[in-house]
């Protein structure tokens, strides 16, 4: 596509259910990142693919978030039993290749996730 | 762990006044660094890129800076315009494990009309 994109945009959930984020990066993209912005804050690390594989997950809060990819392309982001510490920005960019000093971060428009 | 620090969190300046926004980061193994804008509600915007190799990169009003040995980069806007207005955010492509950008807490700038 032309950007990244990013659903839901928003999401209000009840505390405890899951929620699933998705992302689908730039065609031809094989890098994609998570991030995670709480109200005010700067960009928090959660997890990043390298095509399907994720390299680093340290930056993912507990064992409730996962997150997979699947054929390069579209990632989704889960996050179970949901807490209002959860709620947040949950950003997600892409870029052609991590590993290339060059290659532009591309930022989705987030999914604004509140757990009440 | 590769830690990033901008300084100030947040400036007011009137119409027309040129203006450096300061970041700094303490691990220097860094592959680049990225100036981001972020407009209230909305993603980011990728400004500008420095490579490791590179020392600065310009784009109309905008000029950025690189010192690797010292850890620290800074963001020079010329004839600040209230358009300007935005969160600017800056990020170091590090690898610890695999590559991935780390970011700090941005600064927040309000250009007066």
């Amino acid at each position: 596509g032309a950007g990244v994109s990013q659903s839901p945009s928003n999401k209000v959930t009840e505390k405890g259910k899951d929620v699933e984020l998705r992302c689908d990066p730039i065609s031809g993209h094989t890098a994609l990142y998570w991030y995670r912005q709480s109200l005010g804050q700067g960009l928090e690390f959660l997890i990043y693919f390298q095509g399907n594989s994720a390299p680093d997950k340290s930056g993912l809060p507990s064992d409730r978030f996962s997150a997979e990819r699947t054929g390069g392309s579209v990632s989704t982001l889960t996050i179970q039993r949901t807490q209002q510490e959860d709620s947040a920005v949950y950003l997600c960019a892409s870029s052609m290749d991590s590993s290339q000093p060059w290659n532009t971060i591309y930022f989705g428009e987030g999914s604004w996730l509140t757990v009440v | 762990k590769q830690e990033v620090t901008q300084i100030p969190a947040a400036l007011s300046v009137p119409e027309g006044e040129n203006l450096v926004l300061n970041c700094s980061f303490t691990d220097s193994a860094i592959y680049n660094l990225q100036w981001f804008r972020q407009d209230p509600g909305k993603g980011l915007t990728s400004l500008l890129l420095i490579q490791s190799s590179q020392r600065e990169q310009t784009s109309g009003r905008l000029n950025a800076s690189l010192d690797k040995s010292s850890g620290r980069s800074t963001l020079y806007i010329a004839a600040s315009q209230p358009g300007d207005s935005a969160t600017y955010l800056c990020a170091v492509g590090t690898y610890t494990g695999g590559f991935k950008t780390i970011f700090g807490a941005g600064t927040r700038l309000f250009v007066k009309a």
